[in-house]
């Protein structure tokens, strides 16, 4: 089945600095990838929509300049945190929709998640 | 706009019984997907299931099934004889036909505890 690794697992940096994490879907090309934040104990919230050759579609609420989206390929989207805070630790999850012809066929299949990437900002 | 409300948080319950977790869900598309999730504490979600709005059928998989009801806006999950690997968080997730790329709204969660 398709594949979406994310990089780093896990990350701890200082507050002021810039963190970058990758999504990349291995076996299948994903022109639409979406990224999502959870607090603990908290559910998951959709923080943006990565377009690949054009600009990503934030959320009400996300601030664009805070959360850099690059969708650089058909196979990776990366979620640059800006000038990270604590209040920015947080899981961030991606995901890619499968694509047609995989898993039965269906234009609107299931979401292949990554396995997050826990950043704790000191 | 779309919702989804899972109105327990928490559930307890001593291995071996039975466990139905609730899932509500609004929306005002024709067409569209429901979904199950869990995430163990690795934080890695597994998924469950799928069902399309067309298909009411309840579906069994081993120990879990699910009960869609259209006519309540309902999608519960059941776990049959529960063991305490099935101790994780559970989410119940919808996403609308909109375009071909579909984004999910996520319920809260239930956090499901299986004591030995």
């Amino acid at each position: 089945g398709a594949v979406v690794s994310q990089h780093p697992s896990r990350v701890i940096c200082k507050s002021g600095t810039s963190v970058k994490i990758e999504c990349r879907s291995l076996d299948f090309q994903a022109t639409t990838m979406f990224w999502y934040r959870q607090f603990p104990k908290k559910s998951l919230m959709l923080m943006a929509t990565s377009n690949e050759g054009s600009k990503a579609t934030y959320e009400q609420g996300v601030e664009k300049d805070k959360f850099l989206i690059n969708h650089a390929s058909l196979t990776l989207s990366t979620l640059t945190v800006t000038s990270a805070h604590p209040e920015d630790s947080s899981f961030y999850i991606c995901s890619a929709p499968s694509p047609p012809g995989l898993a039965g066929g269906n234009k609107y299949n299931e979401q292949f998640f990554g396995p997050g990437t826990r950043l704790t900002v000191l | 706009a779309q919702k989804v409300t899972q109105a327990q948080t928490e559930i307890s319950v001593v291995e071996k019984e039975d466990v139905t977790l609730d899932c509500v869900y609004e929306t005002r598309d024709t067409t569209y997907y429901l979904f199950w999730y869990k995430q163990p504490p690795s934080g890695e979600l597994v998924f469950l299931i799928r069902r399309n709005s067309f298909d009411e059928q309840n579906e069994i998989s081993g120990r879990y099934s699910w009960n869609f009801q259209k006519s309540t806006s309902s999608f519960n999950f059941t776990i049959t004889a529960s063991q305490v690997v099935d101790s994780a968080v559970y989410f119940c997730a919808l996403s609308g036909r909109l375009s071909r790329a579909q984004k999910l709204v996520f319920g809260q969660g239930t956090r499901l505890t299986i004591n030995p």
